[in-house]
């Protein structure tokens, strides 16, 4: 089975500094898929970026930053100068081969970054 | 471009009443999926057609629940009858798979329709 685990409920910043956001995950799909999702207070998810299995380079677009690492089963998300927009639940994903077939989320990480 | 269209936003309901959910897709995707979100259980998913297909409904979590896609532009959710812990926020997503169902993998989701069960 399938599995995404997201250890931390929520994380509290002040403004401009970083921050990481953990995520472990399980399965016994050889080929599968990673995501990132932003749901701020409004409360619609956002997509962030997808990572498929064979594919461990780092990426980086603006603040934001993804670090996987299959010998750890991780795929953790860093936010660089956090900023109060920043502030909202962030949730990691996981696929199997289909890519576009179920997502199974983990529980969610909220974070809030203070003025 | 439009995206994922939900309706109703937000639905107030007394137990026992019947409960439909309706989801627009984003033109030409197709695959479609049905999300229900709760404090206590994050984000589940409920039901996912491809093709207008039902694939995968074992997150159905009883027979109260029924879900449709009589088209490549419509679906529905029915709860019928509900209960107060069918409280939640319900999600509806599309995306596109191509044809080896190795598809881009993003879900687009809709703003969600939010129920409470009185």
């Amino acid at each position: 089975a399938q599995k995404v685990t997201q250890a931390q409920t929520e994380i509290s910043v002040v403004e401009k500094e970083d921050v990481t956001l953990d995520c472990v995950y399980e399965t016994r799909d050889t080929t599968y898929y990673l995501f990132w999702y932003k749901q701020p207070p409004s409360g619609e998810l956002v997509f962030l970026i997808r990572r498929n299995s064979f594919d461990e380079q780092n990426e980086i677009s603006g603040r934001y930053s993804w670090n996987f690492q299959k010998s750890t089963s991780s795929f953790n998300f860093t936010i660089t100068a956090s900023q109060v927009v920043d502030s909202a639940v962030y949730f990691c994903a996981l696929s199997g081969k289909g890519g576009s077939e179920k997502l199974v989320f983990g529980k969610g990480t909220k974070l809030t970054v203070n003025p | 471009d439009a995206g994922v269209i939900q309706s109703p936003r937000h639905e107030v309901t007394e137990m026992g009443q019947e409960v439909t959910l309706r989801c627009k897709p984003i033109s030409g995707h197709n695959s479609l999926f049905w999300y229900r979100q709760t404090m206590m259980r994050g984000l589940e998913l409920l039901i996912y057609f491809n093709n207008n297909v039902p694939i995968d409904d074992s997150g159905m979590p009883e027979d109260r629940f029924s879900a449709k896609m009589p088209n490549a532009s419509f679906s529905t959710l029915k709860i019928q009858p509900s209960e107060p812990r069918d409280s939640a926020v319900y999600f509806c997503a599309s995306s596109l798979a191509a044809l080896a169902g190795a598809g881009t993998g993003e879900l687009f989701f809709g703003e969600g329709s939010r129920l409470t069960v009185l």
